[in-house]
């Protein structure tokens, strides 16, 4: 596909549960954003990859989640024993490079996460 | 603290009047400055940029913006309002050493009414 694409596009879970969303960026590009979209929070950032490391994951609210990225592609976004509070849309981002402000960012549709 | 303020969250225009959509942001240093557009159910799409050069920037759908660095604004603007142009629109930032993190503003909900 052409653009970034995400995968599910909804996730209905109970309060508990371990949730696993995953991203497809664009083919090529080496860097790659995961932000969290809640009505509360806003748009907030929770970790960058640049390939498979990922030297910056400050955004991420607690121990409960974590993220990887394997082959310098496919990333998946793990939250464990999700609680009422993750529930919101998980956006996925790419960028041709890491640093700099003239790499665009490419955002996929998200996942909507609703913790019942 | 608070980086990025969009003043309104829902603004409401008549189809063929001016957008105004309003951002200020609080940095110690210039920052780089970003809009974007999302519609129901997608996700967001850059509208325009400002990085350096050039304060007034152009960019997709007949939208600009003006960086005003005494007034700390980068406020959105479009002379006639379409109807396709109903959508949320956000104000980021990239501040400091990051060079990569967007901090985003609450967001402000375009309504255009025909």
């Amino acid at each position: 596909g052409a653009g970034v694409s995400q995968s599910p596009s909804n996730k209905v879970t109970e309060k508990g549960k371990d949730v696993e969303l995953r991203c497809d960026p664009i083919s090529g590009h080496t860097a790659l954003y995961w932000y969290r979209q809640s009505l509360g929070q806003g748009l907030e950032f929770l970790i960058y990859f640049q390939g498979n490391s990922a030297p910056d994951k400050s955004g991420l609210p607690s121990d409960r989640f974590s993220a990887e990225r394997t082959g310098g592609s496919v990333s998946t976004l793990t939250i464990q024993r999700t609680q009422q509070e993750d529930s919101a849309v998980y956006l996925c981002a790419s960028s041709l490079e890491g640093t700099g402000p003239y790499n665009e960012q490419f955002f996929g549709p998200g996942t909507r996460l609703t913790v019942l | 603290a608070q980086s990025v303020t969009q003043l309104g969250s829902h603004v409401s225009v008549s189809e063929g009047a001016l957008v105004l959509l309003r951002c200020n942001y609080s940095s110690s240093v210039p920052p780089y400055l970003f809009w974007y557009v999302q519609y129901p159910n997608q996700g967001l799409q850059l509208l325009l940029k400002y990085t350096t050069g050039a304060t007034l920037v152009k960019g997709i759908n007949g939208f600009e913006a003006e960086f005003k660095k005494s007034e700390t604004s980068f406020h959105l603007t479009k002379p006639s309002a379409h109807m396709s142009d109903a959508a949320e629109y956000f104000c980021a930032v990239i501040i400091g050493g990051s060079n990569y993190k967007l901090t985003f503003g609450k967001g402000t909900l375009l309504t255009v009414n025909p």
